[in-house]
C-alpha cells in the first residue's frame, strides 16, 4: 500500500511569488491535513480537509490556502511568499475524521529567497 | 488550546543504553502518537497510543490518560535510533498538537 506522497520534495522561490504543493493520501483515506515545520515554531497545524470540505484551519494568514479534490488529493497554496514561509510542509492522511492514526508524507521543503 | 511538553529536550546516550522520553499534556486526549523524524524530515509512526501500553521490538510506550502523560521507552539503543522524537496529541478537534521534541543522539 503506497504511503502519503508529496510533490515537489524541494523547491526554491523568491519573495512575492506563490507556490502550490500537492499531496496524495493513502488509498482510501479521505482526511488530509497539512502542517508547517520551522526551527523557531516547531510543527504547527495549517488545515484539514475531509470530503472536499475544510474542517479546521490553524492560525495562519489568508495567504495560506488549500483545497481537496474528489479523489481526496489535496493542494495547498501560499501566495505572496515571505522569507518566513521557508519551512518543511508536511501532509498527513487518515481513514477517519476526528479519530485514528495519522500518517505523514516525506514533506515538501520550501526555501524562499 | 492543549499544551504538550516533552522532556528531556536533548539526550545523549552510548550505544546499548536504555532511555525514557516523557510527554505531558494539559487536557484529555482522544489520540496520542509518537513519531521519529528521520534526517530527511519524514515523521515515522512509532505508536498510536491514546491509552495503555504497546511494544514494538526495542521500543515500547505507555500512556496514562488519567494522569495526562505518556512515556516512550527505548531499550538497547542503536546509532540508528538517533534523531528527534515527537509526541503529538489530538484533543478532539481532529488536529495534532506537537511537543517540541526530544533530540536523541546515540554514540557508538
Amino acid at each position: 500500500k503506497a504511503g502519503v506522497t508529496q510533490t515537489p520534495r524541494y523547491l526554491i522561490k523568491t519573495r512575492g511569488q506563490q507556490v502550490t504543493l500537492s499531496c496524495s493520501p493513502i488509498s482510501g483515506h479521505r482526511s488530509v491535513s497539512w502542517y508547517q515545520q520551522t526551527p523557531g515554531q516547531g510543527l504547527q497545524f495549517l488545515f484539514e480537509y475531509f470530503s472536499e470540505t475544510q474542517r479546521n484551519k490553524g492560525n495562519f494568514p489568508g495567504r495560506f490556502s488549500g483545497r481537496q479534490f474528489s479523489n481526496s488529493r489535496s493542494e495547498m497554496n501560499v501566495s505572496t511568499l515571505e522569507l518566513g514561509d521557508s519551512a518543511l510542509y508536511l501532509c498527513a492522511s487518515r481513514g477517519k475524521v476526528n479519530t485514528g492514526e495519522l500518517f505523514f508524507g516525506e514533506g515538501s521543503r520550501l526555501t524562499v529567497l | 488550546g492543549i499544551q504538550v511538553e516533552q522532556s528531556p529536550p536533548d539526550l545523549i546516550l552510548q550505544e546499548g543504553a536504555n532511555s525514557t522520553l516523557r510527554c505531558n499534556f494539559s487536557d484529555s486526549v482522544n489520540n496520542l502518537q509518537w513519531f521519529h523524524q528521520n534526517p530527511w524530515g519524514q515523521l515515522i509512526n512509532l505508536f498510536y497510543i491514546p491509552s495503555g501500553t504497546k511494544q514494538n521490538g526495542r521500543l515500547s510506550a505507555t500512556t496514562v490518560a488519567t494522569e495526562r502523560y505518556s512515556l516512550l521507552y527505548i531499550s538497547s539503543s542503536q546509532t540508528t535510533d538517533s534523531g528527534v522524537y515527537f509526541c503529538a496529541v489530538d484533543s478532539g478537534y481532529s488536529t495534532l498538537t506537537f511537543g517540541k521534541g526530544t533530540m536523541l543522539l546515540v554514540s557508538p
